[in-house]
């Protein structure tokens, strides 16, 4: 079975400052893993994802990812924090089958100024 | 593309009542589901539809809860009769085919049942 942990309910980064929202994860075969972010009351957007290939992936607004093999990890980064980006994050996993993805418990970022 | 459309935005209705959610996925997509989220459990997978097919309805939460999928760019998710815990942001999202696609998601509907 597929699963997500997101060992962070809340982080917290001042303005300017880098970020890190954590993620781990639990499949058997190759993981397909994804990020998206929600902003209030608003559905989940997507932001970026690993297939293969390069560790690294960029997505939107700035964010990427790192994809660790070893550490079953997959943490979303951004050099610079902006207030804007405070949200509530997903981490999301699927095996190479025609499933749906699961979907970790959320991690909300908050950006003071 | 307009992307996912759900509606109506916010319905709100008595205890007892019926509720009809709907959804049409983006053009193409062979793939629905159905989540609803709580402060108190999360982004939960209700159903998912492949090809218009029922195929993993273990999620839904009760007999009062049905999902169709009657062609590839409707779907509706029914609760009857309603309860104040069904009170929930019910979001669908749709997937075009293969490993490499992320799921699109709706604005979702906003349930609150009095």
């Amino acid at each position: 079975a597929q699963s997500v942990a997101q060992p962070e309910d809340q982080v917290n980064v001042a303005e300017g400052n880098p970020l890190t929202v954590k993620c781990t994860y639990s499949v058997s075969g190759n993981p397909y893993l994804f990020w998206y972010v929600q902003y209030p009351n608003r559905g989940l957007q997507f932001l970026l994802k690993y297939i293969t290939g390069d560790n690294l992936v960029k997505g939107s607004y700035g964010f990427e990812a790192e994809f660790n093999k070893s550490q079953t990890s997959f943490h979303l980064k951004k050099p610079s924090a902006l207030v804007s980006d405070s949200a509530l994050y997903f981490c999301a996993v699927r095996d190479g089958g025609n499933t749906p993805l699961v979907f970790g418990k959320g991690t909300r970022l908050s950006v003071i100024a | 593309d307009a992307g996912v459309i759900q509606s109506p935005r916010h319905e709100v209705t008595e205890m007892g009542q019926e509720v009809t959610l709907r959804c049409k996925p983006i053009s193409g997509h062979n793939s629905l589901f159905w989540y609803r989220q709580t402060m108190m459990r999360g982004l939960e997978l209700l159903i998912y539809f492949n090809n218009n097919v029922p195929i993993d309805d273990s999620g839904m939460p009760e007999d009062r809860f049905s999902a169709k999928m009657p062609n590839a760019s409707f779907s509706t998710l029914k609760i009857q009769p309603s309860e104040p815990r069904d009170s929930a942001v019910y979001f669908c999202a749709s997937r075009g085919t293969g490993v490499a696609f992320e799921q699109y998601f709706g604005p979702g509907t906003r349930l609150t049942v009095t």
